[in-house]
């Protein structure tokens, strides 16, 4: 089966400008998660959907940064206004994880490298 | 509070040497994971390994093992020959159970040259 994907791949946007990246997890995993890595750093946890719950967003960094997943599959990380200290690789993950056992492995997309100019 | 120290920023090797690297992690919960992501040049984040905390056994895979030791908060990954295709970023990550975020180390650049 395919992978995590992500679009798009680059974006390039001016400041103040809003974007929406999309992530498409692996069938059948119920969650997702939206991570920030900036360069030379790990990837920093934005926030967490099992199926269409959002539960947990306290990675986000300002009310700028807004995501969704409102079917339980694909998600949007929404940013807007967007400004200089956004730009980043933005990465989405997903696993089988559900109720109960945290420990599952998450597999990541190639990410949404974004540049705020 | 979840923490993740990776000391090692970059390491040089020539290819088939062994190479070590470190991570040592601090967390309050009992039950916790811990992995292993190889990103490459491309990019994308590749799972190598879970390590479950009430599971202290080491791991081999090939020319990949993994040494957990609870008693020094270390889960150390080392490949044995290395070889010019091992050149990546080497992140170590945990996550509590109490916990939905999976906190990374800063990552080790492993470069292997031939």
């Amino acid at each position: 089966g395919a992978g995590v994907s992500q679009s798009p791949r680059y974006k390039v946007a001016k400041r103040g400008q809003d974007v929406a990246l999309r992530c498409d997890p692996i069938s059948g995993h119920v969650s997702l998660f939206w991570y920030q890595q900036a360069l030379g750093q790990g990837p920093e946890f934005l926030t967490y959907f099992q199926n269409e719950a959002q539960l947990d967003k306290s990675g986000l960094p300002s009310d700028r940064f807004f995501a969704e997943r409102p079917e339980g599959s694909v998600s949007t990380l929404k940013i807007q206004r967007t400004q200089q200290e956004d730009s980043a690789v933005y990465l989405c993950a997903s696993s089988l994880e559900g109720e109960g056992f945290r420990g599952y492995e998450q597999y990541f997309g190639p990410g949404t490298r974004l540049t705020v100019t | 509070a979840q923490k993740v120290t990776q000391a090692q920023t970059e390491i040089s090797v020539v290819e088939k040497e062994d190479v070590t690297l470190d991570c040592v992690y601090e967390t309050r919960d009992t039950t916790y994971y811990l992995f292993w992501y190889k990103q490459p040049p491309s990019g994308e984040l590749v799972f190598l390994i879970r390590r479950n905390s009430f599971d202290e056994q080491n791991e081999i895979s090939g020319r990949y093992s993994w040494n957990f030791q609870k008693s020094t908060s270390s889960f150390n990954f080392t490949i044995t020959a290395s070889q010019v295709v091992d050149s990546a970023v080497y992140f170590c990550a945990l996550r509590g159970r109490s916990n939905n975020d999976m906190r990374f180390g800063a990552g080790t650049r492993l470069t292997v040259k031939p």
